[in-house]
């Protein structure tokens, strides 16, 4: 079955380094996501990404994060400037049309 | 604004016993309900989705959820609990159109455990 990938799953950084989470959506799919769980908390929403252009990005998704996908396969969120708050699990997602998301395992990040 | 309520962060069962996982949302608008899982070191994995179809739905692994508008409700069940089916679930809705469509509101979680 289609996966997502995701790299590293666990990365730890000092507080300020640039952070760069990469992903492999399934090869046919059009829309492209990312979420964040911080420790205890909910699931949310940052970003979405269709026809190499973000389509909605939430409050939390700052200057201080962009996203990219260099390629044809892969789809990235870089976080300019590491701070302690960034600490989470990012999921990347990606689907074929809108709303039936396929998740991948996540992207621990520990910022120091 | 949208947003989704799950009751109890955590409930136990015994294996064979019913699994009734609570989810209650808010919206405006008509919504499209989801209820994922998450197993230990995975992602998140779509277990059944409400798309403004029929009201029961059925999903993989013997659950299924009832969206019922009345009661602003989206409740997982299965009626027979399996060691396997510990996990932690989450409720979700999409009240986005278009490419706004994959901008989910999750609930909580609630992390199910099975007893022998």
């Amino acid at each position: 079955e289609p996966e997502v990938t995701q790299t590293p799953s666990h990365q730890v950084t000092q507080m300020g380094q640039e952070v760069i989470l990469r992903c492999v959506p399934i090869s046919n799919h059009l829309y492209f996501y990312w979420y964040r769980q911080i420790l205890g908390q909910k699931v949310e929403f940052l970003v979405s990404f269709y026809n190499n252009e973000i389509s909605e990005k939430s409050e939390i998704f700052d200057d201080q994060f962009s996203v990219e996908r260099p390629d044809g396969s892969n789809f990235t969120l870089k976080i300019r400037s590491t701070k302690l708050e960034d600490s989470a699990m990012y999921f990347c997602a990606s689907s074929e049309g809108a709303n039936v998301l396929t998740f991948g395992a996540g992207s621990r990040l520990t910022v120091l | 604004a949208q947003s989704v309520t799950q009751l109890g962060s955590h409930v136990s069962v015994s294996e064979g016993a019913l699994v009734l996982l609570r989810c209650n949302y808010s919206s405006s608008v008509p919504p499209y309900l989801f209820w994922y899982v998450q197993y230990p070191n995975q992602g998140l994995q779509l277990l059944l989705k409400y798309t403004s179809a029929a009201t029961l739905v059925k999903g993989i692994n013997g659950f299924e959820a009832e969206f019922k508008k009345s009661e602003t409700s989206f409740h997982l069940t299965k009626p027979s609990a399996h060691m396997s089916d510990a996990a932690e679930y989450f409720c979700a809705v999409s009240v986005g159109y278009g490419g706004s469509q994959g901008n989910l509101i999750f609930g909580k979680g609630t992390k199910l455990s099975v007893k022998p």
